[in-house]
């Protein structure tokens, strides 16, 4: 099956600092990619939705300057965590789609602002 | 705008035995996909089962089935011959059956988490 890929799977920055999360379709071409934040024990939270060549899509709530989303090739979509606070801290999960029904997932990355 | 409701924040069932996690939606909407996604403490979400609306047969993987009613929009997973290795997450999806940009985005019920037994 199709495999996404995101990295780091783990990233301990500083507060005030920028991160980026990368999210890659390994072996398809992703039209669209999504971007998700999951809360322990919670489900998951759309944050944005990205086309490629075009602005994200961001949900009612998320910040789009705060959260930066560039989907610059079929293959790549980044998320930037950009001045990043302790409340930041969560699982990100991105998924991508080549247009089908199937969302393919992304293992998550797990962001610790100190 | 579309909502998922699990109702069952937690469930346990013996190794062996049968369980049945319950989902209902909201929308306005003919055609769409429900799923069924597993995600295990390693946090990787595996889709378990989907269903698409316009079928009225339920779908079944091997343990796994459904009891989708569309009139009372309901979407329930059953679990046969439950194993140590399906214990999770479990959380119902939505998704439109309308092709095009956040048509694509999924929309998840907050959860079941499924303890088996041994």
């Amino acid at each position: 099956g199709a495999v996404v890929s995101q990295h780091p799977s783990w990233v301990i920055c500083k507060s005030g600092t920028s991160v980026k999360i990368e999210c890659r379709s390994l072996d398809f071409q992703a039209t669209t990619m999504f971007w998700y934040r999951q809360f322990p024990k919670q489900s998951l939270m759309l944050m944005a939705t990205s086309n490629e060549g075009s602005k994200a899509t961001y949900e009612q709530g998320v910040e789009k300057d705060k959260f930066l989303i560039n989907h610059a090739s079929l293959t790549l979509s980044t998320l930037t965590v950009t001045s990043a606070h302790p409340e930041d801290s969560s699982f990100y999960i991105c998924s991508a789609t080549g247009g089908g029904w199937t969302q393919y997932f992304g293992p998550g990355t797990r962001l610790l602002v100190l | 705008a579309q909502t998922v409701t699990q109702s069952q924040p937690e469930m346990s069932v013996q190794e062996a035995e049968t369980v049945t996690l319950s989902c209902t939606y909201d929308t306005s909407e003919s055609d769409y996909y429900l799923f069924w996604y597993k995600q295990p403490p390693s946090r990787q979400m595996i889709l378990v089962i989907r269903q698409e609306a316009y079928k009225q047969q339920n779908a079944t993987e091997n343990r796994f089935s459904v009891n989708f009613q569309k009139a009372a929009k309901s979407f329930s997973l059953k679990i046969s011959d439950s194993q140590l290795g399906d214990a999770a997450m479990y959380f119902c999806a939505y998704r439109s059956a309308f092709l095009g940009g956040s048509n694509y985005k999924l929309t998840f019920g907050k959860g079941t988490l499924l303890t088996v037994n041994p």
